[in-house]
């Protein structure tokens, strides 16, 4: 099973809900990362996850909220958001680095969840 | 900013032809990927060339690396339609488990 799945694949939200975007993945991957895009740009690093903890933050708003319940599951938490957090939210796993430098590691992506912040 | 920049951002060729995309990038790099994405979809792992590697072949994609420039070349032979997409390199540094996105070229594929 080499596939990252995604849910919702679209969500409308108003600034004061709460939702919560989920990710699984069933390739023995150690490695999850979130990322976000906006329309005719690159995805932008938000977080990785090394066996589970929480590796890396690029500087991300505390309205999101990552967290990592096991090894195949990966969650963004999402509350108070703004319009401008509109974007396609991507989430990717892969080999962690730990298993070794020369590890490949290509990354799997989800199809990603369309958001809207009304 | 991590990010590489490529260019053109934006190639339209008529079917059979070849594309080529550049990605330049800024930092020491363990790998550069390339990768697809259909619109609005996730992104599909074409191709990895690790930093001691010059060019590498797969199908009709052909990538090449210049460390020195830090730069990478991708190449689409006998372009199709079903190419039409955008291209993202990737590179990753040697250590942690980054992975920085370049701008990206838009390619349409006219039949």
């Amino acid at each position: 099973d080499t596939e990252v799945t995604q849910t919702p694949k679209h969500l409308v939200m108003g600034m004061t809900n709460k939702k919560s975007l989920k990710c699984e993945q069933h390739m023995g991957h150690r490695a999850m990362y979130w990322y976000k895009q906006k329309a005719k740009k690159p995805p932008e690093l938000m977080f990785v996850y090394s066996y589970e903890k929480l590796s890396i933050n690029e500087s991300v708003p505390s309205r999101f909220s990552p967290e990592c319940p096991n090894s195949s599951l990966l969650n963004l938490h999402l509350h108070a958001l703004q319009p401008e957090d509109s974007a396609l939210y991507l989430c990717a796993s892969s080999q962690d680095r730990l298993a070794g430098a020369s590890s490949y590691n290509e990354q799997f992506f989800g199809p990603g969840t369309r958001l809207t912040v009304l | 900013s991590q990010q590489g920049e490529e260019d053109p951002q934006a190639l339209s060729i008529q079917e059979g032809e070849n594309a080529t995309m550049n990605c330049s990038y800024k930092t020491s790099i363990n790998n550069l990927q390339w990768y697809r994405q259909n619109s609005g979809r996730g992104l599909v792992h074409l191709i990895l060339i690790r930093s001691n590697e010059r060019e590498k072949h797969s199908g009709r994609l052909r990538v090449t690396l210049d460390t020195s420039k830090k730069s990478s070349s991708l190449l689409i032979t006998a372009s199709r339609a079903a190419d039409t997409a955008s291209y993202f390199c990737a590179t990753d540094r040697n250590t942690g488990n980054q992975f920085y996105f370049g701008t990206g070229t838009s390619l349409t594929v006219i039949p």
